[in-house]
């Protein structure tokens, strides 16, 4: 498709179960980024794909959180055992390309509410 | 390591005033940066970009920024602001390996009529 798709739209959670979340993106993308965005602001990078293959994880928790991108399949990013401070907004992207000039597209984000 | 820093969490213009969104970076080399948007409920849109070549680049919806390499900054400017212009703007800085975006904390545009 033309636009980065996510699903869903909102996603309610209590503390401990798990979360997991998806991302379609634009055909002929290869690489795929994750970003948190708590409290409606900072956006903090998590995790980026080239294809199936994990690019850059320097942002992802060490616990709780992964990520895979598997052929003919939406990316996902699960979050085990899930805690109070996991509510934000989750944003994936798209781009043709992994240096700095390749545009990122943005899908609407997930919601996540952990109660 | 990259930063952004965005001094103005909110401004306030009225409708038809101009309007210009502060945005300083810190990046070891020639940045790449970009400027995005967010309406309430809604994901990012891209405004503009600079990668390289003239240091006043043209956006869409009528913004414009200009890259100064002496000041680290890269403000947004919109002569006329517009009510439908009220949104959240994020300034970034991608790295030139590796396409990993780093946000600014955002400045909150309120339009006033």
């Amino acid at each position: 498709g033309e636009e980065v798709a996510q699903t869903p739209k909102h996603l309610v959670r209590g503390e401990g179960q798990k979360a997991k979340l998806y991302c379609a993106p634009i055909k002929g993308h290869s690489y795929v980024f994750w970003y948190q965005q708590v409290l409606k602001n900072e956006f903090k990078f998590l995790i980026s794909f080239q294809n199936e293959n994990v690019f850059d994880e320097t942002g992802m928790p060490k616990e709780r959180f992964s990520a895979k991108c598997l052929p003919n399949s939406p990316c996902s990013l699960e979050i085990q055992a899930t805690k109070l401070e996991d509510s934000a907004v989750y944003f994936c992207a798209s781009s043709e390309g992994v240096a700095g000039a390749y545009e990122q597209y943005f899908g609407p984000g997930t919601r996540l509410t952990v109660t | 390591a990259q930063s952004v820093t965005q001094p103005d969490i909110h401004i306030t213009v009225s409708e038809g005033a101009s309007l210009e969104l502060r945005c300083n970076y810190s990046y070891g080399a020639t940045p790449y940066l970009f400027w995005y948007v967010q309406s309430p409920g809604q994901g990012l849109q891209l405004l503009l970009k600079y990668f390289s070549g003239d240091t006043l680049v043209q956006g869409i919806k009528g913004f414009e920024a200009e890259f100064k390499r002496s000041q680290s900054s890269f403000n947004l400017r919109k002569p006329s602001v517009h009510w439908s212009d009220a949104a959240e703007y994020f300034c970034a800085v991608g790295a030139h390996y590796g396409n990993k975006l780093v946000f600014g904390a955002g400045t909150i545009l309120r339009v006033k009529s």
